[in-house]
């Protein structure tokens, strides 16, 4: 299986700050990579997909980069509906395991 | 709009099973896509458990094999759950879920929580 390992498991930022989560595979997975968000209660929802593309919808103040086995989720300008907590998930090959999550707070 | 809704009982018994049924609408279920189920712990992050593609092929991630069944109703449009053996540690809330263009899964359903106790 591939294992994935995101870090920080949390961050306190600030409304405007540069906000950067990186995510690990234990092996190339080129770009198949997926950046989600989630908020208390609710279902996670897709911000990105094959590592940088954006998901229709997503404000373009999120980005994602990276191949291979090391990837950024970026945050240009964190705004107040941003805090929540991300995942990465590889979707190379089953079992498409997730990251432990990123909680972003105040 | 494809949207997915899990139905099924909210209390299990512990050594009981688990079963779960996640209605498609707005799509069709023997469309090119993977359909999934993830759960989540109270408090703890996300947990693939795994998926079936309409042709009946299935991957189950290995902490789970012994005892998980996914399956699909074509004629219904729906795909289902069944874990066996649970324990107190299965408690989560279970969420089914569409894979679509370049392993994108971009449709989820609300979640359903599952307690497991007697």
């Amino acid at each position: 299986d591939i294992q994935v390992t995101q870090s920080p498991s949390s961050l306190s930022s600030s409304v405007g700050d540069r906000v950067t989560i990186t995510c690990r595979t234990s092996q190339n997975i080129i770009t198949y990579l997926n950046w989600f968000q989630q908020k208390a209660g609710k279902a996670p929802k897709l911000l990105i997909y094959m590592a940088s593309t954006l998901q229709s919808g997503v404000p373009s103040r999120f980005s994602g980069s990276g191949s291979g086995t090391d990837f950024t989720l970026t945050i240009s300008s964190l705004q107040p509906e941003d805090f929540a907590t991300y995942y990465c998930q590889q979707v190379y090959s089953a079992p498409r395991l997730f990251g432990q999550g990123t909680k972003v707070e105040i | 709009q494809v949207q997915l809704q899990e139905s099924g009982p909210g209390l299990v018994k512990p050594s009981g099973t688990l079963s779960l049924t996640c209605a498609v609408s707005g799509g069709s279920i023997i469309s090119n896509n993977w359909w999934i189920w993830v759960r989540q712990p109270p408090g703890k992050g996300l947990e693939w458990i795994g998926e079936i593609f309409h042709r009946g092929t299935t991957n189950y991630e290995s902490s789970f094999k012994s005892r998980v069944t996914i399956s699909a109703d074509k004629a219904k449009n729906e795909f289902s759950l069944t874990l066996n053996s649970v324990t107190a540690a299965d408690t989560a809330i279970y969420y089914c879920a569409r894979e679509g263009m370049d392993y994108a899964t971009d449709y989820w359903g609300q979640g359903i929580l599952v307690t497991v106790s007697s």
